[in-house]
């Protein structure tokens, strides 16, 4: 099946800073989406992105298919964007099982 | 868009009884997804559950210990039976997907056993 790999693993920012995520995937895809989980568990739709560019407020996300990565962008950084982000693809072999990568833990300090 | 109400939203059970998580969609979806996220890792699909028809277990999950209900479509149920602290986890309910849908998520019903 497809393999979905996200970097860095682990990230800690101060308030203000800006970061980039990064999800590889092995194959192509019909569906790439970032997630974010906040402490309680609960997963956010942040970005529905299997190509192009998108932006929503502080956030953003380019998704290059033909080169099989996506950058999540996050600028001015605030302690609520702590979490865990996910990149989840659906390969477009038909088996419509989303795959997910390991995640991005970020915390953002004070 | 599509919105899921899922409970309990948080449990804590004795070792070796059984819990049952409910999943409610705002809309009538053909599958469910049934996820597993134990401590400080990523999602592990546990099912797909289709309306009027078995689950589907992924490598590694039995009927007998996730039994899963889809009664009509906008509703599913998972249980975990016969729980041990290895089952500790988050479980999330999903729809949508399936060749380029948006995918969403219940709140989550973080289940921990003692």
């Amino acid at each position: 099946g497809i393999q979905v790999e996200q970097s860095p693993p682990d990230l800690i920012l101060q308030e203000g800073a800006n970061s980039t995520l990064r999800c590889n995937f092995s194959d192509s895809v019909n569906n790439l989406q970032w997630f974010h989980q906040n402490p309680w568990g609960q997963l956010i739709n942040l970005f529905y992105i299997p190509s192009g560019t998108k932006q929503n407020g502080r956030l953003s996300a380019t998704t290059v298919a033909t080169e099989r990565y996506s950058l999540l962008y996050i600028s001015s950084s605030q302690t609520t964007d702590s979490g865990v982000y996910f990149c989840a693809v659906e390969g477009s072999g038909g088996s419509y099982i989303p795959t997910f990568g390991r995640g991005t833990s970020l915390i953002v300090h004070p | 868009s599509a919105v899921i109400s899922q409970k309990p939203s948080r449990d804590i059970c004795q070792r070796g009884t059984s819990l049952t998580i409910q999943c409610q969609v705002d809309s009538q979806v053909t599958m469910m997804f049934w996820y597993r996220q134990q401590p400080g890792q990523s999602l592990t699909l546990i099912a797909t559950a289709n309306q009027g028809s078995e689950a589907t277990y992924e490598s590694g999950f039995v009927i007998d210990k996730f039994p899963i209900s889809r009664p009509n479509l906008t509703f599913s149920t998972l249980t975990v039976s016969n729980m041990s602290p290895e089952d500790s986890s988050i479980y999330l309910c999903s729809v949508g997907g399936q060749g380029g849908n948006t995918i969403y998520f219940g709140e989550g019903s973080w289940l921990t056993v003692v």
